[in-house]
């Protein structure tokens, strides 16, 4: 299996501040990596695929980018809002595999 | 609007079974594979099982493999994942969720398995 490697595990940010999570695997994934936002109590929901393409209705201060094994999810301007735990995936392989997810906290 | 919703969940024995369903609405349930993952409560995202809309070809984790079960009925888009056997550690959140080109575009909004004597 895959294993997918989130850093920080967590972080404290303020609003209008850029933040950058990093996503490493433990092999190529190329570029079948996605990044999810999960809020307390609610499912994930998709903001990136395929590394660095935005989910049609995310804003687009959300980004991506990477490719095989090292991969970053950058918010350039914190909201409120934006307080939730992020995950990677892979779907390159089987079984898809996810890392272990970035508590951020505003 | 494209929408997942799980039912069955509740609190069962272990060694006990469950079947949980995902039903399906406005999208081709027969042209995207379906996957069913799991979340312990506050913990991180664990995929269970995946079954291929036009063949029989379900594939499953290692932790679940001869234990769970999935298969779909299409005159009611909806999955199913049969849960025999369950043992303490099968208690999670467990979602369905749309593939959508390799990427998981629609969650449900997942329901609560508890295994607990």
């Amino acid at each position: 299996d895959i294993q997918m490697t989130q850093s920080p595990s967590s972080l404290s940010a303020s609003v209008g501040d850029r933040v950058t999570i990093t996503c490493r695997a433990s092999q190529s994934v190329s570029s079948f990596l996605n990044w999810y936002e999960q809020k307390p109590g609610k499912a994930p929901k998709l903001l990136i695929y395929a590394a660095a393409t935005l989910e049609r209705g995310v804003p687009s201060r959300f980004s991506g980018s990477g490719s095989e094994t090292h991969f970053t999810l950058t918010i350039s301007s914190l909201q409120p809002e934006d307080s939730a735990t992020y995950y990677c995936q892979q779907t390159y392989s089987t079984p898809p595999t996810f890392g272990q997810g970035t508590k951020l906290e505003i | 609007e494209v929408k997942l919703v799980e039912s069955g969940g509740g609190l069962v024995q272990p060694g006990g079974s469950l079947r949980l369903s995902c039903a399906a609405s406005g999208f081709s349930f027969s042209d995207h594979f379906i996957h069913w993952v799991r979340q312990v409560p506050g913990k991180g995202l664990e995929w269970v099982s995946r079954f291929i809309g036009d063949e029989n070809s379900p594939t499953y984790a290692d932790s679940v493999k001869g234990r769970f079960t999935i298969s779909r009925d299409n005159a009611k888009n909806t999955l199913y994942l049969q849960m025999n056997s369950l043992r303490v550690e099968d208690t999670a959140v467990y979602y369905c969720a749309r593939d959508h080109g390799s990427s998981w575009d629609c969650w449900g909004q997942g329901t609560l398995v508890t295994v607990s004597s």
